[in-house]
């Protein structure tokens, strides 16, 4: 089945700062989403990229279909997204089984 | 509008026992799934069901059963736990199984097998 990983694993950040974070993917996809999990383990959807480029506020995503791998960007990090980052894909072979990355857990301080 | 409700949230079991969590969704979604999440990992499919009177594996199905009751309701039954389950469970529901379905989660069930 299709492997997703995620890096880094682990992210410390002072307020303010900006990050990158990667989502790479094994096989060809047709859905590709970003979650945040909060400190009290909720998940929220941030944005449905299967391809392209969108922007939400501070943070935008981009999807290289073609090379199999997206970015997620947050700037001027606040301490409310700390949490864990995950991508989760649904690969074109896979039927309807979303699979997610390991995560990134993001730790942002004052 | 609820979204994706789970009961219980909290659950202690003992070696051998049984339990079914509940999924229920208000969104008219087609697709249910269940989900599984350890300290400090991923989540892991385990099974899905990509509409009404379908249910297939996931990545982790040992262990466990389903049942699409209907189109709002999606459980999840434990015959004989086992410590390896103890774990975090989401559901989750889309509108569709395929291209672009957005998951909505459940705030999740904390299930402690001793």
């Amino acid at each position: 089945g299709i492997q997703v990983e995620q890096s880094p694993p682990d992210l410390i950040l002072q307020e303010g700062a900006n990050s990158t974070l990667r989502c790479n993917f094994s096989d060809s996809v047709n859905n590709l989403q970003w979650f945040h999990q909060n400190p009290w383990g909720q998940l929220i959807n941030l944005f449905y990229i299967p391809s392209g480029t969108k922007q939400n506020g501070r943070l935008s995503a981009t999807t290289v279909a073609t090379e199999r791998y997206s970015l997620l960007y947050i700037s001027s990090s606040q301490t409310t997204d700390s949490g864990v980052y995950f991508c989760a894909v649904l690969a074109y072979s896979s039927a309807s089984k979303i699979i997610f990355g390991s995560g990134t857990r993001l730790s942002i301080r004052p | 509008n609820a979204g994706v409700t789970q009961t219980p949230k909290f659950q202690v079991l003992k070696t051998g026992q049984s339990m079914t969590l509940q999924c229920a969704q208000d969104m008219n979604h087609n697709s249910m799934y269940w989900y599984r999440q350890d300290p400090g990992m991923g989540l892991r499919l385990i099974y899905y069901s990509a509409s009404e009177g379908t249910t297939d594996k996931g990545e982790v199905p040992n262990g466990y059963n389903v049942s699409r009751l209907n189109k709002r309701e999606f459980s999840l039954r434990l015959e004989s736990a086992a410590p390896s389950q103890t774990s975090v469970y989401f559901c989750a529901s889309s509108l569709t199984s395929s291209g672009a379905n957005v998951l909505t989660f459940g705030a999740g069930s904390r299930l402690t097998v001793l």
